[in-house]
């Protein structure tokens, strides 16, 4: 299986900062990676797929880079709105898998 | 719009089976796409469980493998879970979802919780 490493597990920011998460692959999945996001006690929601490319709907505040083994989820103003737990999931191979989430908090 | 709609027993003692339903509205089955189980203990990861096509063609977790099936009907417009010999690590908020087989999750079912216990 590949696993997914998340980083930070956690973090807090106040509003209108810059938010970093990376997330990196045991083995390279080429841009084969979603990220989402999941709000408590709702359903994860699909921000970027492909590694870079936006989701339907989504602000285009949310952005992802990255290939291979190393990836990155960037808010670039953070919101109130945006507090939630970000995943990335890898879909390069069978059985698919998830990184272990990073909860972002308003500082 | 594509809903998903997971239903079934919320408590489901030691040992039993553990059997899920996923209806699918906006959206035929039929169509195209994977349609996948997916769960999340509380506070914890999310873990694929495993996927199915309307031609019935499976993929499934190594890790759960011997104890799921996933079965689609597609003239009721859904899919369904079960899972055999279940125990308190099997708790959790079960999915339903459609995907690309190789790609992007885009729909989600609200999620159903599961609590094993006798």
């Amino acid at each position: 299986d590949i696993q997914m490493t998340q980083s930070p597990s956690s973090l807090s920011a106040s509003v209108g900062d810059r938010v970093t998460i990376t997330c990196q692959a045991s083995q390279d999945i080429s841009s084969y990676l979603n990220w989402f996001q999941q709000k408590p006690g709702k359903a994860p929601k699909l921000l970027i797929y492909d590694a870079d490319t936006l989701a339907t709907g989504v602000p285009a505040r949310f952005s992802g880079s990255g290939s291979g083994t190393d990836f990155t989820f960037t808010i670039s103003s953070l919101q109130p709105e945006d507090i939630a737990t970000y995943f990335c999931q890898q879909y390069d191979n069978l059985p698919l898998t998830f990184g272990g989430g990073s909860k972002v908090e308003i500082k | 719009q594509v809903q998903l709609q997971e239903s079934g027993p919320g408590l489901v003692k030691p040992s039993e089976t553990l059997s899920l339903t996923c209806g699918v509205s906006g959206f035929s089955i039929s169509s195209g796409y994977y349609w996948a189980w997916i769960r999340q203990p509380p506070g914890k990861g999310l873990e694929w469980i495993g996927s199915i096509y309307h031609s019935g063609t499976t993929y499934y977790n190594p890790s759960l493998k011997s104890r799921v099936t996933i079965s689609v009907d597609t003239s009721k417009n859904q899919f369904s879970l079960q899972l055999t010999s279940v125990t308190a690590a099997d708790s959790a908020v079960y999915y339903c979802a459609r995907h690309k087989l190789y790609g992007e999750i885009d729909y989600w079912g609200q999620g159903t919780l599961v609590t094993v216990s006798s």
